[in-house]
């Protein structure tokens, strides 16, 4: 299996722009997970997905930030517009309930600067 | 509310000696207790689980992971570190009743191991 893949794997863009990061979980994972990574507030959760739907949305920092899961196979996660606050890495991860404690894979993430 | 504690932000070991990276948790119920390891640039890997049984459990790369329910603890050690071994190292936690697979994530503590 090819892992989770996540596209850019680098975004730099100036503020106001629109941001999109994209991202393929494994096959048959059936959670899906967007965290952000800084080195003042380390990781955290932004949204969550289960079979396709948002269950969790509560980290989602602002309006600013949506995401989408339009099948099972793809989600993006949108900054419009973007900030320089919102620099940072952006890892998403998968799951599946059959996993006995539901351990996550990750991405290598997408590091966004904004400029 | 689910939460995990890293109290140490860095551990520096030199190399064959033991090392142990400590992590705290507070959660309802028994836990599932994760450890991941994150390379520069690169997405986290997972490296050993808890979810109940014995309470030293083994993982990837020589790691093992000591669960103390009495403590609310879950330490990660090695009994002899290698210097490829430096990297950012985190504990997390999920709640059994969250089928949700959410992990919450300690902040990290960064391990260096020297020649």
């Amino acid at each position: 299996d090819a892992g989770v893949i996540q596209s850019p794997r680098h975004e730099v863009t100036e503020m106001g722009q629109e941001v999109t990061l994209r991202c393929k979980p494994i096959s048959g994972h059936d959670y899906l997970f967007w965290y952000r990574q800084t080195m003042m507030r380390g990781l955290e959760l932004l949204i969550y997905f289960n079979n396709n739907v948002p269950i969790d949305d509560s980290g989602m920092p602002e309006d600013r930030f949506s995401a989408k899961m339009p099948n099972a196979s793809f989600s993006n996660l949108k900054i419009q517009p973007s900030e320089p606050r919102d620099s940072a890495v952006y890892f998403c991860a998968s799951s599946s309930v059959g996993l006995a404690a539901g351990e996550l894979f990750f991405g290598e993430g997408s590091r966004l600067t904004v400029l | 509310a689910q939460s995990v504690a890293q109290p140490e932000d860095q551990v520096n070991v030199a190399e064959g000696n033991p090392l142990t990276v400590k992590c705290t948790y507070s959660v309802s119920g028994n836990p599932y207790l994760f450890w991941y390891v994150q390379y520069p640039n690169r997405g986290l890997q997972f490296l050993l689980k808890y979810i109940t049984g014995d309470n030293l459990v083994k993982g990837s790369y020589g790691f093992e992971a000591e669960f103390n329910k009495s403590q609310t603890s879950f330490h990660l050690k090695k009994p002899s570190a290698l210097v490829s071994d430096s990297a950012l190292y985190f504990c997390a936690v999920r709640s059994p009743w969250d089928q949700g697979g959410k992990l919450i994530f300690g902040q990290g503590t960064e391990l260096s191991v020297k020649p």
